[in-house]
């Protein structure tokens, strides 16, 4: 049963416009929530995280909402640029590990 | 070289074939991963080693043997594999474990196909 939920494996936004990546978990026990990104043939590259404390957390073009009681994420990116499409990973941390979605595949449209 | 490094990227092998994947490090760090991706899944925690002690094993099958000489580098031994085991499998750092602090550095993956 997987705990990290991406439901949309794939998104297409215009150039310019917002992109809203989603993400559900389903144990509570997360205490911190990371987004990564990957090109093809490449590794995921970190991106951006949240600690379970916090409701938001902003950097640059990208901002990750969190919101506990639904346990639920999403990163907006804003404004969107074509070098933004790639495979967008959602990851929750305890411990020991990070338990990652499938990945949404966003593909930014010039 | 920088960050994390894997070889080889692509590696085809029969099913009585040995063979090693390789990764290092550059980064520091005293936590090393293997992971698994198949197509359409995600990522799949394998291995953690930390400070070269294991410390995590997913109910991974014995055909799949990781050793961690050092903080540095982690070795995947592969021997007997299925034709399932075809995926992308990645190995990543981190400073640490546990904690905010375990925001993970990826290598480029080696591209493991069983024939």
């Amino acid at each position: 049963d997987q705990q990290v939920k991406q439901n949309s494996p794939s998104l297409s936004v215009q150039e310019g416009r917002i992109s809203i990546l989603n993400c559900d978990y389903t144990n509570s026990m997360f205490d911190y929530f990371l987004w990564y990104k990957k090109y093809p043939a490449e590794g995921p590259t970190f991106l951006i995280s949240i600690s379970s404390i916090k409701d938001k957390n902003e950097d640059g073009r990208f901002t990750v909402f969190l919101n506990k009681s639904a346990k639920h994420l999403s990163l907006h990116i804003v404004p969107s640029q074509p070098g933004d499409s790639a495979v967008y990973f959602c990851a929750a941390g305890s411990a020991r590990q990070l338990t990652f979605g499938s990945g949404t595949q966003l593909t930014v449209l010039p | 070289e920088t960050g994390v490094t894997q070889t080889p990227r692509h590696l085809v092998m029969g099913m009585t074939n040995k063979k090693s994947l390789k990764c290092e490090q550059h980064l520091g760090h005293n936590a090393m991963y293997w992971y698994k991706q198949s197509a359409k899944k995600p990522l799949e925690l394998m291995f953690v080693y930390n400070f070269k002690e294991q410390t995590e094993n997913n109910s991974v099958p014995s055909r799949f043997s990781p050793e961690c000489p050092n903080s540095s580098h982690l070795f995947l031994h592969l021997h007997t594999l299925q034709p399932e085991d075809s995926a992308l499998y990645l190995c990543a750092s981190s400073q640490q474990v546990s904690g905010t602090a375990n925001e993970q550095f990826f290598g480029p993956g080696t591209r493991l196909t069983v024939l």
